[in-house]
């Protein structure tokens, strides 16, 4: 089934450790995203990338970078978790060329300790 | 700065009523506005996309609208289920990447 697959679905991690959260997508989209969700704020982006190779920061990237070496992949880590960092992250996709609709994966749950 | 908000924040409503979900914004330079449903616990499931040169879009149940002029958009679903309950969200894209987000009502349809 064509779609966006997060892993892990959640996972508690200790303040100061690396974390790589994992995104890919089978559509082809050219364009991806991170979002936090929080609480009373929403979703809010962390880093995008509007084609591989190419990424930028989103309105709270602070903490978290990414990459895209291919069209499929676009995995988040943050260097050095804290506990601010806790939240719920889902990753996004579409495909700027035809404007389709965003299409969403099921969220990693980050709980930093 | 584009704000997006949703009111009510929650509602309940009985089984089998109509009923209308607003989105307002405030900055009326956007490409397209969407609607989706996320379940406790899931991701957005995405419902309706409304370009900017559109008034409304329909699927099944549902009928969103679009004015622009006004910053508002509607999420109107007919004959309500309980399989309805869920949280909807409105996101209008203000640029290529940009995507700003209301923060939901929580829909609760009772049997």
């Amino acid at each position: 089934i064509a779609g966006i697959t997060q892993a892990p679905t959640s996972q508690i991690l200790a303040a100061g450790r690396r974390m790589t959260l994992r995104c890919t997508q089978d559509m082809r989209h050219n364009a991806m995203y991170w979002y936090r969700q929080d609480l009373g704020l929403g979703l809010r982006l962390i880093h995008y990338s509007n084609t591989a190779g190419t990424t930028g920061k989103g309105e709270v990237p602070d903490g978290y970078s990414v990459s895209r070496a291919n069209t499929d992949d676009f995995p988040l880590t943050l260097a050095s978790a804290v506990p601010s960092q806790t939240s719920v992250y889902f990753c996004a996709s579409r495909d700027t060329d035809r404007d389709t609709e965003a299409f969403f994966g099921q969220g990693t749950r980050l709980t930093v300790v | 700065k584009q704000e997006v908000t949703q009111i009510p924040a929650a509602l309940s409503v009985p089984e089998g009523e109509n009923l209308v979900l607003n989105c307002s914004f405030t900055d009326s330079a956007i490409y397209n506005l969407q609607w989706f449903r996320q379940d406790p616990g899931k991701g957005l499931t995405s419902l309706l996309l409304i370009q900017s040169s559109q008034r409304e879009q329909t699927s099944g149940r549902l009928n969103a609208s679009l004015d622009k002029s006004s910053g508002r958009s509607t999420l109107y679903i007919a004959a309500s289920q309980p399989g309805d309950s869920a949280t909807y969200l409105c996101a209008v894209r203000a640029g290529t990447y940009k995507y700003i987000f209301g923060t939901g009502t929580r829909l609760k349809v009772l049997a």
